[in-house]
């Protein structure tokens, strides 16, 4: 069992180009999140999904977008990137319910924007 | 808007000491609440979790937090912390009405030494 897995581990990007991080998990959760990690400012959520085909913005959404097509994938895309969007990017699903809701995290994506 | 507050960025200590780390939420309503920890190089990983029931709670590792709903915390406590415990370690939040989404705290970078 894979768990989450990212693509790719780490990318540097020229400045106005278009970038899809992609994001699989294999354990069926209907939550999907995606966050960045910047120092000092812990984690901040991009967008999520609660089920597949539904989609819904975050504390950072600007610059981003996000799909759900089926269950297992949200890829997260950037537009036209930007330096400030240099950062760790984390996928991550939820099990839900009483006593065991927890969100698993995958390996992230390191990004670079020059 | 709801928040999560941890008062130490940067903590230092000698193995054997006893650890504490702060976590304040702002939310009125019903919270769950966690503790993740980031090792060096790699992703989250569920440290302890707090649903309902006997407000302390333990994890992995000997780790255990408390929430006392009064003061809006949940406080992470070890012991007698190990090398093998350098890493950043996060509180969370989640909203259990609407939206279901996590909020992080910043983060508190510690670093033991041996």
């Amino acid at each position: 069992i894979a768990g989450i897995t990212q693509a790719p581990t780490s990318q540097i990007l020229a400045a106005g180009r278009r970038m899809t991080l992609r994001c699989t998990q294999d354990m069926r959760h209907n939550a999907m999140y995606w966050y960045r990690q910047d120092l000092g400012l812990g984690l901040r959520l991009i967008h999520y999904s609660n089920t597949a085909g539904t989609t819904g913005k975050g504390e950072v959404p600007d610059g981003y977008s996000v799909s759900r097509a089926n269950t297992d994938d949200f890829p997260l895309t950037l537009a036209s990137a930007v330096p400030s969007q240099t950062s760790v990017y984390f996928c991550a699903s939820r099990v839900s319910g009483r006593a065991s809701d927890t969100q698993y995290f995958g390996p992230g994506t390191r990004l670079t924007v020059l | 808007a709801q928040s999560v507050s941890q008062h130490n960025h940067h903590v230092i200590l000698s193995e054997a000491a006893s650890l504490e780390l702060g976590c304040n939420y702002s939310y009125g309503g019903t919270v769950n609440l966690f503790w993740y920890v980031q090792y060096p190089g790699q992703h989250l990983q569920l440290l302890l979790k707090y649903f309902s029931g006997d407000p302390l709670v333990k994890g992995i590792k000997g780790f255990e937090a408390e929430f006392i709903k009064s003061k809006f915390s949940f406080n992470l406590r070890k012991p007698s912390v190990q090398w093998s415990d350098t890493a950043e370690y996060f509180c969370a939040v989640l909203n259990t009405s609407g939206t279901y989404k996590y909020i992080f705290g910043t983060g508190t970078r510690l670093k033991v030494l041996a």
